[in-house]
């Protein structure tokens, strides 16, 4: 079983529709979680972190974590073409390694 | 604030050959971690350095070293390269203490062994 599990996708919605990204992890000690953005060919950009139960919200970006269920996902709403990318998931433990999920490729079509 | 800089970008280097990396951080970060990226195995954490020393490392070989200097920048090396070691190396900068580990990443150097 992989440290970090997300759909590699592709997950394809509609220009202004809620995008949904998903991703379990195995480790019960982890405690911080993040989402990057990475587009093809650049390097990975951090867009969202969170560390407790819950969503927070960030402009058009919702994280969620539930750490009963070792979930997390990354809402995007009112999507739009320039959202198009590949999305990683990320999660620390106590020690602060970063482990990162494969990404799930989202396409936004106009 | 200027961001995390890697040099160099692109690199071609043949089997056996060895080849050292380097990276400066965020001013005033105290962490670099070092990442292999590969289409197939995604993100691979190498290694992270706090303070001069290694803090974390990851499952790769002996021929993946590092090190931090006192200004915070780093140089990842690889020595006896193999055709494998072909991959985007990226290095994120985070301030690396308490709960700050929201890392940034650099533009990465793309490497590729003949």
């Amino acid at each position: 079983q992989k440290e970090v599990e997300q759909n590699s996708g592709p997950l394809s919605v509609p220009e202004g529709a809620i995008a949904s990204l998903n991703c379990t992890y195995s480790d019960r000690g982890s405690q911080s979680f993040f989402w990057y953005r990475q587009y093809s060919g650049k390097s990975p950009e951090l867009i969202m972190f969170i560390y407790s139960n819950g969503d927070k919200e960030d402009g058009r970006f919702t994280a969620q974590l539930n750490k009963a269920s070792q979930y997390v996902s990354l809402l995007i709403r009112d999507s739009q073409p320039s959202d198009s990318a590949t999305y990683l998931c990320a999660v620390a433990g106590n020690t602060g390694k970063l482990i990162f999920g494969q990404g799930t490729t989202l396409q936004v079509k106009p | 604030k200027a961001g995390v800089t890697q040099t160099p970008r692109y690199l071609i280097k043949t089997r056996g050959q060895q080849v050292t990396l380097s990276c400066s951080p965020i001013s005033g970060h105290r962490s670099v971690s070092w990442y292999q990226q590969t289409p197939g195995q995604g993100l691979q954490f190498l290694f992270e350095y706090f303070s001069e020393t290694q803090r974390n490392k990851g499952n790769f070989p002996g021929r993946f070293s590092g090190r931090q200097f006192s200004n915070s920048r780093s140089e990842m090396n690889v020595s006896t390269l193999e055709l494998g070691d072909s991959a985007l190396y990226l290095c994120a900068s985070s301030p690396g203490s308490g709960r700050a580990l929201e890392q940034f990443f650099g533009p990465g150097t793309r490497l590729t062994v003949l």
